[in-house]
């Protein structure tokens, strides 16, 4: 299948500052990415589409401001997390669409301290 | 809001034939229904992908009715590796991709 990489695949920050995730399609071109939240044994949560070219698009209740996405080329989505809290620590997902299926990437731990 | 509805978990035995049935009562028309594996800390991994009667692989199968209201994901001969949770998502059509909304998932159980 295809691959999607995300990077880093843990990071720890102190609280207040910011953190950035890299999703990337590496063996194929992704027009819309999305990005998903996990908390402990508690399923995915959608939390915004990332769309090429343009403004990302965010689920109910996700802070735009805090969650900002880029997404500059057809192979690269990135999440930075701003003035991150410990309640942000989670395990965030993004996945990419090759043909009729998405695709996960490996997931990123963030722990804010 | 997830559009499908699965156990909460099941329990099995190695070497037995794992069947779960995902309810997706109000598929629509362009849907395909996937199910993905997820170990802990790892992202979802595709397993199977389906649109109408029966598709095979390597790995698992998928039957479909001919109404599409629900789908059962069949893993022939279970081994310990095989505990995770299994999701069934069916597609909400977004131009030319998709957007997966996650229900609870099923937590597969193989025991020795």
């Amino acid at each position: 299948g295809a691959v999607v990489s995300q990077h880093p695949s843990w990071v720890i920050c102190k609280s207040g500052t910011s953190v950035k995730i890299e999703c990337r399609s590496l063996d194929f071109q992704a027009t819309t990415m999305f990005w998903y939240r996990q908390f402990p044994k508690q399923s995915l949560m959608l939390m915004a589409t990332s769309n090429e070219g343009s403004k990302a698009t965010y689920e109910q209740g996700v802070e735009k401001d805090k969650f900002l996405i880029n997404h500059a080329s057809l192979t690269l989505s990135t999440l930075t997390v701003t003035s991150a809290h410990p309640e942000d620590s989670s395990f965030y997902i993004c996945s990419g669409t090759a043909g009729n299926t998405i695709y996960f990437g490996e997931g990123s731990w963030l722990t804010v301290v | 809001l997830a559009k499908t509805t699965q156990p909460i978990s099941m329990d099995s035995y190695e070497g037995q034939e794992v069947n779960i049935t995902c309810s997706h009562n109000n598929i629509a028309t362009n849907d395909y229904i996937t199910w993905y594996q997820q170990f802990p800390s790892q992202g979802p991994r595709f397993i199977i992908q389906g649109y109408k009667t029966k598709v095979t692989n390597e790995v698992a199968s998928l039957f479909i009715p001919a109404d599409r209201k629900s789908s059962t994901l069949s893993l022939p001969r279970v081994s310990l590796s095989d505990t995770a949770v299994y999701y069934c998502l069916v597609g909400l059509r977004m131009d030319s991709s998709y957007k997966l909304i996650f229900g609870s998932g099923t937590r597969l159980l193989v025991r020795p």
